[in-house]
């Protein structure tokens, strides 16, 4: 039981360039999300999922796309990198909603666009 | 809408003395409240989580937090600091979705 795993753990993009970050959980959850983290700031929902095939924005999802094809797998998009979206990345997944069950949360990708 | 709010951005301790992180949040409902804690380069992990049941929990690793609904508050404590408690403390709440406050760095000093 790996829990929730993300790759990649450490990417350098240029301006411009997209790039996908993976997110598998093998718990069978039903919900997964997607925040990032700014240096010194807490934690902002990009994207979440209830279920395969359905996705929502959260409170930052702008220059992000998200699918949920499988109920495991949860890749987040970027398609343009633009040097604000340096951050940290973390997925994590919950078997119901965030507010009832314990999210556990995957160990971060660094993305850092120059 | 709700909110969450860390009052303090760093807490600095001696080692056996004890701790206080405090956060308030700002919601229309009754909400579900956590605190996470974050080591250097890691994911979070869940300290204790309230969920309208007993007011006061306990969590892992000797912490606690007391759900005040009159002040608003669910601020975590521990009755005697260790080294290993070093690491960065994140407040959240909501329902469907989780808002995170700014975070407390806890410095524990020998």
């Amino acid at each position: 039981n790996a829990g929730v795993t993300q790759t990649p753990k450490f990417r350098i993009l240029k301006i411009g360039q997209s790039m996908t970050l993976q997110c598998t959980q093998d718990m069978n959850h039903n919900y997964m999300y997607w925040y990032r983290q700014d240096p010194g700031m807490g934690l902002k929902l990009i994207y979440y999922s209830v279920g395969a095939g359905i996705t929502d924005k959260g409170e930052v999802p702008n220059g992000y796309n998200v699918s949920r094809s499988t109920t495991e797998d949860f890749p987040l998009r970027l398609e343009l990198a633009a040097p604000s979206q340096t951050s940290v990345y973390f997925c994590a997944s919950s078997y119901s909603s965030a507010g009832e069950e314990t999210q556990y949360f995957g160990p971060g990708t660094r993305l850092l666009v120059l | 809408a709700q909110s969450v709010t860390q009052l303090d951005s760093h807490v600095s301790v001696s080692e056996g003395t004890p701790v206080l992180l405090r956060c308030n949040y700002s919601s229309s409902y009754s909400p579900s409240l956590f605190w996470y804690v974050q080591h250097p380069n890691k994911g979070l992990q869940l300290l204790l989580k309230y969920t309208s049941a007993a007011t006061l929990v306990k969590g892992i690793n000797g912490f606690e937090a007391e759900f005040k609904k009159s002040e608003t508050s669910f601020h975590l404590t521990k009755p005697s600091a260790h080294m290993s408690d070093a690491a960065e403390y994140f407040c959240s709440g909501g329902y469907n979705k989780l808002i995170f406050g700014a975070g407390t760095r806890l410095a524990v000093h020998p």
